[in-house]
């Protein structure tokens, strides 16, 4: 049981170009999101899912965007890399929305970096 | 609005030692949830520990203790005779009636042998 899987775990871009994290779960999960984590700021949620086709902005959305398109996908997109968004970036799961019993699965973590 | 406070951001201590990390809170939601997540050097997150609002009894789990006080608005994590092993960064979150967990800045402990 692989659990939340992240491709890549690292990747160098150079300001302006894209790329797209993947986060995959195994879990049958309805929901997902995406963190970053910066240095003395937590984690600070970016995009979340709360099942197949929908998405919804956290508290840094811009300069990113999300897909759901499949329930166990949860993809992140920069479309015009900056190095702002120089990061370690998160993805977790929950089998049901936050209100409730669940907790908070993670992957390993993608770093990274733009030049 | 949510909000978590690790009002500690760097701890060291001598292995054996008990040291408390320090977390307080801010939600106006009446039914919440309050977690404890550990990071490793290695970097993963690691889940700890869950508490509703509703349940303010300490928990213990082996050298883990949790002290939660809902007057205070604070959920406290105590490490018994701290180990070399617990050096990571801990943080706290908090969830409550929208979709999202809030965390804390972490607080990075460091138990030198």
């Amino acid at each position: 049981n692989a659990g939340v899987t992240q491709t890549p775990k690292f990747r160098v871009l150079k300001t302006g170009q894209s790329m797209t994290l993947l986060c995959a779960q195994d879990m049958n999960h309805e929901y997902m999101y995406w963190y970053r984590q910066d240095p003395g700021m937590g984690l600070r949620l970016i995009h979340y899912s709360v099942g197949e086709g929908t998405t919804a902005k956290g508290e840094v959305p811009d300069g990113y965007n999300v897909s759901r398109l499949k329930k166990q996908n949860f993809l992140l997109g920069l479309e015009s890399a900056a190095p702002s968004q120089t990061s370690v970036y998160f993805c977790a799961s929950s089998p049901t929305g936050t209100f409730s019993p669940a907790f908070l699965s993670f992957g390993a973590g993608s770093r990274l970096t733009v030049l | 609005a949510q909000k978590v406070t690790q009002a500690q951001t760097e701890i060291s201590v001598v292995e054996k030692e008990d040291v408390t990390l320090d977390c307080v809170y801010e939600t106006r939601d009446t039914t919440y949830y309050l977690f404890w997540y550990k990071q490793p050097p290695s970097g993963e997150l690691v889940f700890l520990i869950r508490r509703n609002s509703f349940d303010e009894q300490n928990e213990i789990s082996g050298r883990y203790s949790w002290n939660f006080q809902k007057s205070t608005s604070s959920f406290n994590f105590t490490i018994t005779a701290s180990q070399v092993v617990d050096s990571a960064v801990y943080f706290c979150a908090l969830s409550g009636s929208g979709q999202n967990f809030v965390f804390g800045p972490g607080t990075r402990l460091s138990v030198l042998p």
